[in-house]
């Protein structure tokens, strides 16, 4: 079935520091692909998106660009804020339509310092 | 504004009894809601899919006589655990989705139960 594979954390890293978060997926059909942020006590936020291959999709500086012949959808940032500390979550959508159900990646915690 | 809220954040019950967890859409009309399961440092695992006034879809290994979920309003679906085993201890979210967004969902912060 399909899945969705990251980077195991926590991902540790200094204020102003380049971030990759490397994210994997298998699927049948053409699925879109997510980001999702969570931050300490609050819901997932949904951080950005793409629809189809070489889509890049973007948002608070961080981009992360759809990558059909490497199935691939990796999150950067060039320079990390400690208000970017947070659990990070690769998702994709399964079924036909290009969203109906989520899958979910196991989740990347950042955590950025001053 | 599509704010999504859970109730209550936490909850710890004993063996056997059943559990009520709620989920609302405080501004907006959600015509669709998702119940998932998080394991610690797990994946988000999709429980079970409903639509306002319909029975839920759930999914393949999910017992839909354990887990009960109830959309009877456009704002509120409630999922109910029943005869709770410490197995059952886990983190709930659920999330929405409406008519203006509706490839879009938005998530409550979660519900942590624990069974003792």
């Amino acid at each position: 079935g399909d899945s969705v594979t990251q980077m195991e954390g926590p991902v540790t890293l200094s204020e102003e520091a380049f971030l990759t978060i490397n994210c994997t997926y298998t699927a049948t059909g053409y699925p879109s692909l997510f980001w999702y942020v969570q931050y300490p006590g609050e819901g997932l936020q949904l951080l950005l998106k793409a629809t189809k291959a070489d889509d890049k999709g973007s948002n608070k500086g961080f981009e992360a660009t759809y990558r059909k012949e490497t199935t691939s959808f990796h999150l950067e940032k060039g320079s990390v804020q400690v208000s970017d500390s947070a659990v990070y979550f690769c998702a994709l959508s399964s079924g036909s339509g290009g969203y109906n159900k989520l899958i979910f990646g196991a989740g990347t915690r950042l955590a950025v310092h001053p | 504004g599509a704010v999504v809220s859970q109730h209550p954040s936490w909850v710890i019950c004993k063996s056997g009894t059943s559990v009520k967890i709620e989920c609302r859409s405080l501004d907006f009309q959600a015509t669709t809601m998702f119940w998932y399961r998080q394991f610690p440092k797990k994946s988000l695992m999709l429980m079970a899919t409903s639509n306002e006034g319909s029975k839920a879809t759930y999914e393949q290994g999910v017992e839909k006589d354990k887990f009960l979920i109830n959309h009877a309003s456009l704002t509120l679906s409630t999922l109910t655990v029943t005869s709770a085993h410490p197995e059952d201890s886990s983190f709930y979210i659920c999330s929405a989705s409406g008519h203006r967004m509706p490839y879009e969902q938005y998530f409550g912060p979660g519900t942590r139960l624990t069974v003792t």
